[in-house]
């Protein structure tokens, strides 16, 4: 069955570039009607959509974050990766990766999450 | 943006108890709306999709209904295992999607 798992730093400065990646298997990556999502937590809080990127490399970002944050996508490599610059203590937070799955009826739902990726901001 | 407000913010209840938790949508969504749990330290589990749609494997005690703007997940025999936080979210703008603030909920 499809399982996803966030790499990336733990650990990061402020006004740095954080890098994630989210690794898909037991699974295709170049679903057609699939996306491929972070989500992010920050501590004591709600889930917060960054962005989510569609096979063929379309992306769509939250407006609030658009200016800071790419998301890119591998289908070779089976992986998609968030980068997220300019950093502050606010971005320190859990983040995943999720599946956003599409149905012929136009539902969309997230079925399948990573286990989190814990991301400090600090000096 | 759509918004998602989600009541209570909070609440307690007693193992058989049957739980409501309400989300209420800024614009219309039709039934593009999901359910979620989360339990501390982990990752959110889809619940119901689609307003009214069992995920696989979900246990049936666990039900979602509304339409439009309001919309309910309801718990019809509290368990303990079911202490966590509840998330909506609305699918409508998918893939620009946004989620409630979450209910807690607390077993008494």
């Amino acid at each position: 069955q499809l399982q996803l798992q966030e790499s990336g730093p733990g650990l990061v400065k402020p006004s740095e570039t954080l890098s994630l990646t989210c690794f898909v298997s037991g699974g295709s990556i170049s679903n057609e009607i699939h996306y491929w999502s972070w989500i992010r937590q920050s501590p004591g809080t709600g889930l917060e959509w960054i962005g989510s990127i569609y096979y063929s490399g379309n992306a769509y970002y939250n407006p609030s974050l658009k200016h800071r944050v790419t998301i890119s996508v591998d289908t070779s490599k089976k992986h998609f990766s968030l980068r997220m610059s300019s950093l502050t203590a606010a971005d320190t937070a859990v983040y995943y990766c999720a599946r956003e799955m599409g149905t012929v009826e136009g539902l969309y739902f997230m079925d399948v999450w990573g286990k989190g990726a814990t991301v400090t901001v600090s000096s | 943006d759509i918004q998602m407000t989600q009541s209570p913010s909070s609440l307690s209840a007693s193992v058989g108890d049957r739980v409501t938790i309400t989300c209420r949508a800024s614009q219309s969504i039709s039934n593009f709306l999901n359910w979620y749990q989360q339990k501390p330290g982990k990752a959110p589990k889809l619940l119901i999709y689609a307003a009214s749609s069992l995920q696989s494997g979900v246990p049936s005690r666990f039900s979602g209904s509304g339409s439009g703007t309001d919309f309910t997940l309801t718990i019809s025999s509290l368990q303990p295992e079911d202490c966590a936080t509840y998330y909506c979210q609305q699918s409508y703008s998918s893939p620009s999607i946004t989620f409630g603030q979450g209910t807690r909920l607390e077993i008494k």
